[in-house]
């Protein structure tokens, strides 16, 4: 098992560039979310996603948007990227089932905004 | 909402000596607690957990940390460590009722030194 994979790992954009982050999880977890990692910040929730077909708010949404189209993927993207989108952004999936379960993170993709 | 602080940004030790990172939570409702470990230029990994039952864990690293609802605290202690554990550390709380949402501290930094 490969677990949480993302793809980029690095990228550097140029203000007002888009992309698209894309993360893949092969444990057929239902839930995933995306999170941005800042110094002395911790990590802060963008958008997570239930379901396929099914995507979230979280704690800093403006100026992202997500899809689920299938259950194992979940794409991160960035329309007119700015430079408060510098960051570290991690993936993770979890099982539900009625239960709390753990969170299974991906290595991060390291972003910067010039 | 839940808010986790962690007040120790980073915490430099000694080879062999104790350590505790602290941990408090903000949410008298019932709670799930974890600790996460992140290695330089990786993603999180799960230390250890608190679901329920003995309000002691451990990890199979050494590691422990006890639930204290009265003082709402989830401090990480090892009695000993290692240059191996020179990472980052997280606490991270999910609220019973919404069991998909993760709010996570801001980290510790934690350096051991020969």
């Amino acid at each position: 098992n490969a677990g949480v994979t993302q793809t980029p790992k690095f990228r550097v954009l140029k203000t007002g560039q888009s992309m698209t982050l894309l993360c893949a999880q092969d444990m057929n977890h239902e839930y995933m979310y995306w999170y941005r990692q800042d110094p002395g910040m911790g990590l802060r929730l963008i958008h997570y996603s239930v379901g396929e077909g099914t995507t979230a708010k979280g704690e800093v949404p403006d100026g992202y948007n997500v899809s689920r189209l299938k259950k194992q993927n979940f794409l991160l993207g960035l329309e007119s990227a700015a430079p408060s989108q510098t960051s570290v952004y991690f993936c993770a999936s979890s099982h539900t089932g009625g239960m709390v379960n753990e969170q299974f993170f991906g290595p991060g993709t390291r972003l910067t905004v010039l | 909402a839940q808010s986790v602080t962690q007040l120790d940004s980073q915490v430099p030790v000694f080879e062999e000596a104790p350590v505790e990172l602290r941990c408090n939570y903000s949410s008298s409702v019932s709670v799930y607690l974890f600790w996460y470990v992140q290695y330089p230029n990786q993603g999180l990994q799960l230390l250890l957990k608190y679901l329920s039952g003995s309000t002691l864990v451990e990890s199979i690293n050494g590691f422990e940390a006890e639930f204290n609802k009265s003082q709402t605290s989830f401090h990480l202690r090892k009695p000993s460590v290692h240059i191996s554990d020179t990472a980052e550390y997280f606490c991270a709380v999910t609220e019973g009722y919404n069991f998909n949402k993760f709010y996570f501290g801001s980290g510790t930094k934690l350096n051991v030194k020969p």
